[in-house]
This record gives C-alpha cells, structure tokens and sequence, in this order.
C-alpha cells in the first residue's frame, strides 16, 4: 500500500462546479505540499501546510492530522484549471525528502 | 525570472549511450534535487544535493550520477542509458532542504528521455 494516496485518480467536472481532490497518508508528517502539473508538464507548488486550512484565490486547502487526510478544494472551477494536482508529505523519520502521490488529473470542461 | 532551467526538453538514446541533463536555478537556493516521474507513479527521487559541495542518494539512484557543479547548477549523468531509465526527469530547487523547513520547491519544466 501507497503511503500517500489520492482520490479520485481522475475527475471530469463542468466548468462552475465545486471540485475536491483528496489526499490520505498512513505515516506521520510534519507538511503537507499541494502541486499542480499543467499539461506542458510544469509543476508549480500551490501550498504547504501542516494544519487548518489555507486559501489562495479559489484554491483551499485543509488538513486534518489526526484523521491523516488533506482536501483541495477549487470554488467556481474553470477549464484553465484542468491539470494533474498532486500531493506530497514530509515524514517525520525520513531521508527521502518528500513522499508523492500519484496524482489526481483534473479535466474541467466548459 | 527564469527560476529553475532544465536542458534538454526531450531526448532519445540508443541503449548504452550517456548523457547528462543540465538543470540550473538563479533563485539562490541551497538545496536542490532530480526527481524522476512514470506515469502512474508518483515523483521518485534520483538524488538531492543539500547544499553546495554535498549529495546524497534518494529512492532510486542506481544508473546515475550527479554533480553539484556550484550553487547554481546540479546536473544528472546517465553512464549507460537503458530502456528502464525512460522517464521525465525533473529539476527543483528550494531554499533549505524541504525535509526539515517550510521551504517550497521550484521546478523545471522537465526532460522527456526515451531509451530505445
């Protein structure tokens, strides 16, 4: 099992809709990255946060610790939003750095 | 503001051909990283360097070599390319080490390599 795992692996919304992806861990952290890929392949981080919520634009992030789960929300979705948004954690015992999720594609139709 | 400048974009090597990926940032970081992406996978790192004159392996380094040229650039070395090394490669940057500080990374915009 994944340590990191996202959900949906894919999401197809029209434009307007509210859109949550989520992200559940099994170790424990001390931060929690949300990135988004764009179809040419960049990866531009979005937040890193290690509890409550943040909010930037449309984009909200939230993260419980206890339950070991965090959501990214996009309020009044648009097709610019389509991407790959992933979720990374830093563990607190590791030399790796950073543990990915596989991502979730996000495709937002007008 | 360039930030994190990868070379080259795609790439195709024969099996046993080398190459290297130049990877450069102009942010001033310290610590930066190559990174490795299959689809249906998360990222996986190749190797990181903490700060200038020091690396160190990650998840994956076999088949690989890096060097921290100085504090701007970090290049990756395929000695002998096989088919299992066909993979986007990904450059970041951060400013301290993003295992220990709210430090967010920066990324190329990436290296398509096939190995045929």
């Amino acid at each position: 099992k994944n340590e990191v795992e996202q959900s949906p692996q894919n999401l197809t919304a029209q434009e307007g809709e509210f859109i949550t992806i989520n992200c559940s861990y099994s170790v424990g952290i001390s931060a929690l990255h949300w990135l988004q890929q764009h179809p040419g392949g960049g990866i531009v981080s979005l937040f890193m946060l290690s509890s409550g919520k943040k909010k930037h634009g449309r984009l909200i992030a939230t993260i419980n610790i206890q339950e070991k789960h965090s959501s990214l929300h996009i309020t009044a979705s648009h097709p610019r939003d389509s991407a790959v948004y992933i979720c990374a954690v830093r563990r607190m015992d590791s030399n790796y750095q950073l543990i990915w999720g596989a991502g979730t594609k996000l495709i937002i139709k007008p | 503001n360039a930030g994190v400048t990868q070379t080259p974009k795609f790439q195709v090597l024969k099996t046993g051909q080398s190459m290297t990926l130049q990877c450069a940032q102009d942010m001033n970081h310290n610590s930066m990283y190559w990174y490795r992406q299959d689809p249906g996978m998360g990222l996986r790192l190749i190797y990181y360097s903490a700060s200038e004159g020091t690396t160190d392996k990650g998840e994956v380094p076999n088949g690989y070599n890096v060097s921290r040229l100085n504090k701007r650039e970090f290049s990756l070395r395929l000695e002998s390319a096989a088919p299992s090394q066909t993979s986007v490669y990904f450059c970041a940057s951060s400013e301290l080490l993003v295992r220990s500080s709210n430090s967010p990374l920066h990324f190329g915009n990436g290296t398509r390599l096939t190995v045929t």
